[in-house]
């Protein structure tokens, strides 16, 4: 079955400074490429996705880019603030199921 | 999200007791899901239903029972709780039709014993 592999598992940068989380899948059939973010006590939420049709995606200070051949896709947050310190999930999908498989994760700390 | 509810918020139960986490959802939405969080491990699937008539089963089904009492309902059920089965358990939904957001419930702290 499909597998979601997600680095690194906790990060930390400076305000301002750039954030990038990678993601690896293993069934090369997966065509969605969601970004989920945590805060703490709350419920995941869905903060931007890219289908395997496009390269990359940017929403404001975020963007995730995709490399099909490689398996391979990530989140760049830019000029990061404390609010975007959270947990992030990755995921995978094949269009026609609906059915995600998450990543394990990646605790973002952010300092001022 | 208010449209997605969970009850209860936390549970804590003993070893071997039967527990049933509930959802309800008034997004209209067709498909429902529930998942497991544990530290590490991210979220893990655990049921998942695209209508009133269709259960799957997800990647950890094992010592889980679902039902689907309705459109806007998706009960999850511990016929025999034990402990490693303490963790945070999401419902979600989603309108389905291709690449859908999913839109998580409160979640569920259980604890068992």
């Amino acid at each position: 079955g499909e597998n979601v592999e997600q680095h690194p598992s906790t990060l930390s940068v400076q305000e301002g400074d750039s954030a990038v989380i990678k993601c690896t899948y293993s069934d090369s059939a997966s065509n969605y490429f969601p970004w989920y973010k945590q805060e703490l006590g709350k419920r995941p939420q869905l903060i931007i996705d890219i289908r395997s049709n496009v390269g990359e995606k940017k929403d404001q200070r975020i963007a995730v880019t995709l490399n099909k051949t490689a398996k391979h896709f990530s989140l760049h947050i830019t000029e990061t603030q404390p609010e975007d310190s959270a947990v992030y999930f990755c995921a995978a999908a094949k269009l026609n199921t609906d059915k995600l498989i998450f990543g394990t994760g990646t605790r973002l700390q952010v300092f001022p | 999200d208010a449209d997605v509810t969970q009850t209860p918020r936390n549970r804590i139960t003993k070893t071997g007791k039967r527990i049933m986490l509930e959802c309800s959802q008034t997004k209209g939405h067709d498909r429902m899901y529930w998942y497991r969080q544990d530290p590490g491990l991210g979220l893990r699937l655990i049921y998942y239903s695209f209508d009133v008539k269709d259960i799957n089963k997800g990647e950890i089904s094992d010592g889980y029972s679902v039902s689907r009492q309705a459109q806007a309902k998706f009960s999850l059920s511990l016929e025999s709780a034990i402990p490693n089965q303490t963790a945070l358990y999401f419902c979600a939904t989603s309108s389905g039709g291709g690449a859908d957001t999913q839109y998580f419930g409160p979640g569920t702290r259980l604890t068992v014993l």
